[in-house]
């Protein structure tokens, strides 16, 4: 099974600063196969990235994924307020063995 | 507009079993997989196995396996996650969320179904 680690545990930022979440494999992900959430509050999570890098429907440009192979990265450009929340990476290429990372928290500083 | 619409909140004894629905629309329901994703207070996403509503394949995450059963219901379009031999450790929102075929991220979630397991 594929294990997931992400990094920084939590990051405190203010809003308008840049982020940047990372998200490491155990062993080589297909770049296809790496995705992004976003999860707030009492909320289900939401899709932000697929593909590593392609935007799902409705997510703002500022959100950007990269990376291959076991390093991929998440990006915010300018945080909202609204940005403040858990963000996941997930690979879904290695059946059954769909994982999750532990997280990352970004919130205001 | 697609929609997972799930069941309500369960409280269940140690030793029980759960069942949660997952009722979908807005969408051709053999169309898409299912995954279940559970997630304990304050904890992160667990995920837990997959349903092909079209021919009701299934495949589980090894820790599970033995206790969950995924089933579906194509005359409802609705999912079912059952869980047997609760214990504590159990307690957890448990979503229900679409995967794609040929793009397999979850991109709609239900709202989520508490199930909390005390004696």
């Amino acid at each position: 099974e594929i294990v997931l680690t992400q990094s920084p545990g939590t990051l405190s930022l203010s809003p308008g600063e840049r982020a940047t979440l990372s998200c490491r494999a155990s062993q080589s992900v297909s770049s296809s196969y790496l995705a992004w959430y976003q999860q707030k509050p009492g909320q289900a999570p939401r899709l932000l990235i697929y593909g590593a890098s392609s935007r799902a429907t409705g997510i703002p440009d500022r959100f950007s994924g990269s990376g291959s192979g076991t390093d991929f990265t998440l990006t915010i450009s300018r945080l909202e307020p609204e940005d403040f929340a858990v963000y996941y990476c997930q690979q879904y290429g290695s059946s059954p063995g769909f994982t999750f990372g532990p997280g990352t928290k970004v919130d205001i500083k | 507009q697609v929609q997972l619409v799930q069941s309500g909140a369960e409280v269940k004894k140690p030793g029980a079993s759960v069942k949660v629905s997952c009722k979908a629309s807005g969408y051709t329901f053999t169309s898409y997989y299912m995954h279940w994703v559970r997630q304990a207070p304050g904890q992160g996403l667990e995920w837990m196995g997959i349903i092909n509503p079209s021919g009701g394949s299934t495949s589980y995450a090894q820790k599970l396996q033995g206790r969950v059963t995924m089933t579906r219901d194509t005359s409802t379009n609705t999912v079912y996650m059952e869980l047997s031999s609760l214990r504590s450790e159990d307690t957890a929102v448990y979503y229900c969320a679409r995967g794609g075929y040929i793009n397999p991220s979850l991109d709609y979630w239900g709202q989520g179904t508490l199930v909390t397991v005390s004696s």
